[in-house]
């Protein structure tokens, strides 16, 4: 079945730096792709999403690129902030009509000032 | 305007008593899904409606998780006789498309 599997946290960075979330997937077809980000005491938003290879979300600074030959949707942002902190998840949705997402286990960010 | 809102919001069970979980989707969204979020992880599917219909419940646990969307607006999700592995936050969202969007969850803690 598909899955997803990202990088453990904590991470932790200091303001400004450059923020980099590894996650790979295994699916049949050709899945949408997200990353969804949950603030303490907030629930999950929608970051950025792409649908097809090559593409690139993006949103709030923060980037991902499809790369169906690597498998991969690594989440990136040239300088984090404190208010990036959070919990952040990659997910899929499969390629059929129920699009039911599959997440990752989760990668909190800690940014200190 | 309105997002999807889910209650209660906590919700303490005695391990035995039955529990029902409310989601209010946004209106004229088509799509209902359920997840399950146990601590630390990443929320796992349960069941999707399309409308009234439940086109899949692929992801329940056992028999004693059900869930209905009768009109094709309002869902809930019932477990009976919850036990200790029954506590997580539950997500409900709710689509037209790609994008899904979540409500607040509620967090279910059977003693």
């Amino acid at each position: 079945g598909d899955s997803v599997t990202q990088m453990e946290g904590p991470v932790t960075l200091s303001e400004e730096a450059f923020l980099t979330i590894n996650c790979t997937y295994t699916a049949t077809g050709y899945p949408s792709l997200f990353w969804y980000v949950q603030y303490p005491g907030e629930g999950l938003q929608l970051l950025l999403k792409a649908t097809k290879a090559d593409d690139k979300g993006s949103n709030k600074g923060f980037e991902a690129t499809y790369r169906k030959e690597t498998t991969s949707f690594h989440l990136e942002k040239g300088s984090v902030q404190v208010s990036d902190s959070a919990v952040y998840f990659c997910a899929l949705s499969d390629a059929t009509g129920r699009r039911a997402l599959t997440f990752g286990s989760g990668t909190r960010l800690q940014v200190q000032p | 305007g309105a997002g999807v809102s889910q209650s209660p919001r906590y919700k303490v069970a005695k391990r035995g008593q039955d529990v029902a979980l409310r989601c209010d989707p946004i209106s004229g969204h088509v799509s209902l899904f359920w997840y399950q979020q146990a601590l630390g992880q990443g929320p796992e599917f349960l069941t999707y409606f399309q409308n009234e219909a439940q086109l899949d419940k692929s992801g329940l646990p056992s028999d004693r998780f059900f869930a209905e969307r009768p009109e094709g607006s309002v869902s809930t999700l019932k477990i009976q006789r919850t036990q200790k592995e029954d506590s997580a936050v539950y997500l409900c969202a709710s689509s037209l498309g790609v994008e899904q969007f979540f409500g607040p969850g509620t967090r279910l803690t059977v003693l």
